[in-house]
Order: structure tokens, then C-alpha cells, then sequence
């Protein structure tokens, strides 16, 4: 399976813990980006990188997360001490870029990682 | 503030009818309107619109985008049980090189035989 790849699939954690998420994109995509969705809700969009520059963050991405991209490959979502509304499902998506300023591709997401914050 | 507006938010009907779900959209630097079907795990791509009244078609399904009005719709013709999921719309923005997607709420879609 050549698509988006994201571990665990489900955390459950204590309010307070710390989690680390990671995704791995489609090998070819530079592109790469994390959302939030929450019941009834569309994904939200978090952070977005570049290779391994994190050039946009959302409003939404509070203190206690942080997103890392190191060799512009896999990324890794951390949540520290995990609040009760941070329950929610985690996805990855990645694009490639195709010279130039072309965006004709769409983003492919990967299957999530579902966070539960007792 | 960027949003998407789609409707309806739920949908039941039976095996054979045709629906058509609506998607209205106000996003700064709008480039194109996308449509995924979310079951219980990724959404997974259906159409991107970027032009205004080219109709796309994938088997039964087909949507066509409104760049005037700022709308779009996804009809759904002859419905298997299959088809039942959620419906997402996103409107992509271009904001400093990133393809930011700013999504609807879904339109949860229910076939019944």
C-alpha cells in the first residue's frame, strides 16, 4: 500500500499525558499537511510543511502541540498534556508538488489516528 | 472568515433515487472545490472543480461547480447502499504555497434498500 500511512490508528490516554502521532505521506509528496476532525465536523486544517519547513500553523494549534518534519519525509504530531477536547480524529495529508505553481493534485489523506482523552 | 456551507447535513433515502447534495463557499484566494467521501476512515477523493459549468462525471456520480454563485453540487443518480457515507466539500485556498482546504460540515448520506 503506496498511500498515506499514520500510527497509532487509536491512543487512549489520561488527561495530562503526552502523545506523539506519526504520519508517513505518499514517497514522492513534499507537500504535507495535518487536520483535525471532530464529530460532525469536517477536518480542520493545523499545520502544513514543505519538505521540512513548517510554513503555516493554524490558529487552531495551541502551545501544547507541535509538529515536526525532520528529513522532509515523516512527520510527528506531539499533544502535550492532553486536554479532554483534544479527543478527536487526527489526519495526515500529503501532496506533491509539480513544478512550477501548479496545485492539480488533490490532497490524499491518510486512514487517521483517533485520540481519546479520558 | 473563511467557510462552507453544505446541505443538507443528513440525507435518508431509498436504493435507486437520485440525490443531490449542496456545497456554497466564501474563501479568500479560492482555486478550486473538492469533494471526498469519508466512510469510517479516510476521505477519499471524488472531483476537483476548478472551472465553472464543465460538469464532471464518474460513473453515477457527477458535480458541477458555480464560481458566480459560489456553489457546487454533487448528484449521486440510481443509489446503491454503497453509496452511504459522509459527503465532505472543501473549498482550496492557496496561502503562501500551501494547499489549505477549508471544509463543510458533510452531508451524512443514508441508502436504504
Amino acid at each position: 500500500d503506496t498511500g498515506v500511512s499514520q500510527n497509532p490508528r487509536h491512543k487512549i490516554t489520561k488527561r495530562g499525558q503526552n502523545v506523539t502521532f506519526r504520519c508517513d505521506p505518499i514517497s514522492e509528496h513534499n507537500r504535507l499537511y495535518w487536520y483535525r476532525q471532530t464529530l460532525g465536523q469536517g477536518p480542520e486544517f493545523l499545520t502544513y510543511f514543505q519538505n521540512e519547513a513548517q510554513l503555516e500553523k493554524s490558529r487552531l494549534l495551541s502551545d501544547r502541540f507541535s509538529a515536526e518534519r525532520p528529513k522532509g519525509s515523516f512527520s510527528t504530531l506531539e499533544i502535550q498534556r492532553t486536554e479532554q477536547g483534544d479527543s478527536a480524529m487526527y489526519l495526515c495529508a500529503s501532496s506533491p508538488r509539480q513544478g512550477g505553481s501548479s496545485y492539480n493534485s488533490p490532497l490524499h489523506f491518510g486512514n487517521g489516528t483517533r485520540l481519546t482523552v479520558t | 472568515e473563511d467557510k462552507v456551507v453544505q446541505s443538507p447535513l443528513s440525507l435518508v433515502v431509498h436504493e435507486g433515487d437520485t440525490v443531490t447534495l449542496n456545497c456554497s463557499y466564501e474563501v479568500t484566494n479560492f482555486r478550486s472545490l473538492l469533494w471526498y467521501k469519508q466512510e469510517k476512515k479516510a476521505p477519499t477523493f471524488l472531483f476537483m472543480l476548478t472551472s465553472s459549468g464543465i460538469e464532471k462525471k464518474s460513473g453515477r456520480l457527477s458535480s458541477i461547480l458555480d464560481k458566480k454563485e459560489l456553489f457546487s453540487i454533487l448528484n449521486i443518480t440510481a443509489t446503491q447502499t454503497g453509496d452511504s457515507a459522509i459527503y465532505l466539500c472543501a473549498a482550496e485556498a492557496i496561502i503562501q504555497g500551501a494547499q489549505k482546504l477549508v471544509f463543510g460540515q458533510g452531508t451524512r448520506l443514508t441508502i436504504n434498500p
